[in-house]
């Protein structure tokens, strides 16, 4: 599986936007980005995903650069209960049947009230 | 909605003795899967399947065993817990018809320590 790089931590405020980045620059033409996150005391959850162009959910957004080397995710306003860790991860879509998820440390977003 | 539901939350085992933690999910879902997770690390795959009678080893197989008799159920087995396998241990599904692209959906854990 290609790698992926975020930052360890990072700090936001409540209300106001959030961009968590991912770099990715071993990406090949077939992985899609994958966003998950881990609330405290839980299992991750779906966030969102993208191939090449940027995309919207109801949870956030993703942003895409033209070279795929790197993507943000968006947290159009964050709220406490985003506090969690983030993780960006790239899935090989092949014929095969294994649909592992490859998690790396991810990054741990604190949210200030 | 139930989703995917593990028991128990909490376990607390001696060396040597043996347990099974349970994973159910009620979306029908083919592919089921189990993860560890350690302090500050991700998650790492232990085992998965594909449908009842299919299992297959994930990164991190050894001490670990798997049966899927119903679409349903997925259970993990530690036949010798070691102290090695204390960890928060994670159950995945999700459904394989539409693509891998598919979102999993993870239970909340089981919290197993080993004294």
């Amino acid at each position: 599986d290609a790698k992926t790089t975020q930052p360890n931590s990072m700090e936001s405020n409540e209300e106001e936007p959030v961009h968590l980045p991912c770099n990715h620059s071993t990406i090949s033409g077939t992985d899609y980005i994958h966003w998950y996150r881990q609330l405290p005391s839980q299992g991750p959850e779906y966030v969102i995903h993208g191939l090449t162009s940027n995309v919207n959910n109801r949870m956030a957004s993703l942003a895409i650069a033209e070279d795929r080397k790197s993507s943000t995710l968006i947290l159009h306003r964050a709220t406490l209960r985003d506090a969690a860790v983030y993780y960006c991860i790239l899935r090989e879509l092949s014929g095969g049947s294994n649909y592992k998820l490859t998690f790396g440390k991810g990054t741990l977003l604190t949210v200030n009230p | 909605n139930a989703g995917v539901t593990q028991t128990p939350k909490f376990q607390v085992l001696k060396t040597g003795q043996s347990m099974t933690l349970q994973c159910a999910q009620d979306m029908n879902h083919e592919y089921m899967s189990w993860y560890r997770q350690d302090p500050g690390m991700g998650l790492r795959l232990i085992h998965y399947s594909v449908g009842a009678g299919i299992t297959d080893q994930g990164e991190v197989p050894n001490g670990y065993n798997v049966s899927r008799s119903t679409t349903e159920d997925f259970p993990l087995r530690l036949l010798s817990a070691a102290p090695s396998q204390t960890s928060v241990y994670f159950c995945a599904s999700s459904p394989l018809h539409r693509g891998q692209n598919q979102p999993q959906h993870f239970g909340d854990g089981t919290r197993l320590s080993i004294l």
